[in-house]
């Protein structure tokens, strides 16, 4: 199985910075990744896929970058709405693996 | 709109069964793989499974935690996928969500979820 690896396991921001979380696959996993934001008490909601590519509807201060191991979730000019938690995903192969997931807090 | 509505989730014991419902809507459903994921209380997001369509033989693989437990299976007729799961545990307590497989693998829209207790 593949091992995703997400940090950090949490971050204190305010509504205007920039944040920035990052994803390890404990194996090539090329371009399959995806990323997901989860409110309390909802479904995780699909933000970006193909490790670059935004989910329509998802706003455009949402980005994703990366390929092979290493990729990066940047939220430019973060939003109240923006305070949940984030989880990375790889789709290369099943079983489906996530990465532990990162909570974005208000400081 | 795409909708995902699952149901049948409730309080069970240890070594019991339950079977949870996935209706689909909004979408041409027997083209499509759909998942099951769950989430055990304040962690994070486990795949427990996968039923792929009729062109692939409606095909299922399982999580390891899960293989020969659960089962899933769907009715094209309905648009309806389920997860049948046998000889539950203490630690399948979760909320489970269906997932449709978008044509280019990923997980695309999740229903709300129903919980799964699993206590005596």
């Amino acid at each position: 199985d593949i091992q995703m690896t997400q940090s950090p396991s949490s971050v204190s921001a305010s509504v205007g910075d920039r944040v920035s979380i990052t994803c390890r696959a404990s194996q090539n996993i090329n371009r399959w990744l995806a990323w997901y934001q989860q409110k309390p008490g909802e479904a995780p909601n699909l933000l970006i896929y193909s490790a670059s590519t935004l989910q329509s509807g998802v706003p455009s201060r949402f980005s994703g970058s990366g390929s092979g191991t290493d990729f990066t979730l940047t939220i430019t000019s973060l939003q109240p709405e923006d305070f949940a938690t984030y989880y990375c995903q790889q789709a290369n192969s099943l079983p489906r693996t996530f990465g532990g997931g990162t909570k974005v807090e208000i400081k | 709109e795409v909708q995902l509505v699952e149901s049948g989730g409730g309080l069970v014991q240890p070594g019991g069964s339950l079977r949870l419902s996935c209706a689909a809507s909004g979408f041409t459903f027997k083209d499509h793989s759909m998942d099951w994921f769950r989430q055990a209380p304040g962690k994070g997001l486990e795949w427990v499974g996968r039923i792929r369509n009729k062109v692939k033989s409606y095909d299922t693989e399982y999580v390891a935690s899960v293989k020969r437990r659960f089962s899933i299976s769907r009715d094209d007729s309905k648009d309806s996928v389920f997860l049948q799961m046998n000889s539950l545990k203490t630690e399948d307590t979760a909320i489970y969500y269906c997932s449709r497989v978008s044509r280019i693998d990923f997980n695309d829209y999740w229903g709300q979820g129903t919980l799964v207790t699993v206590s005596s």
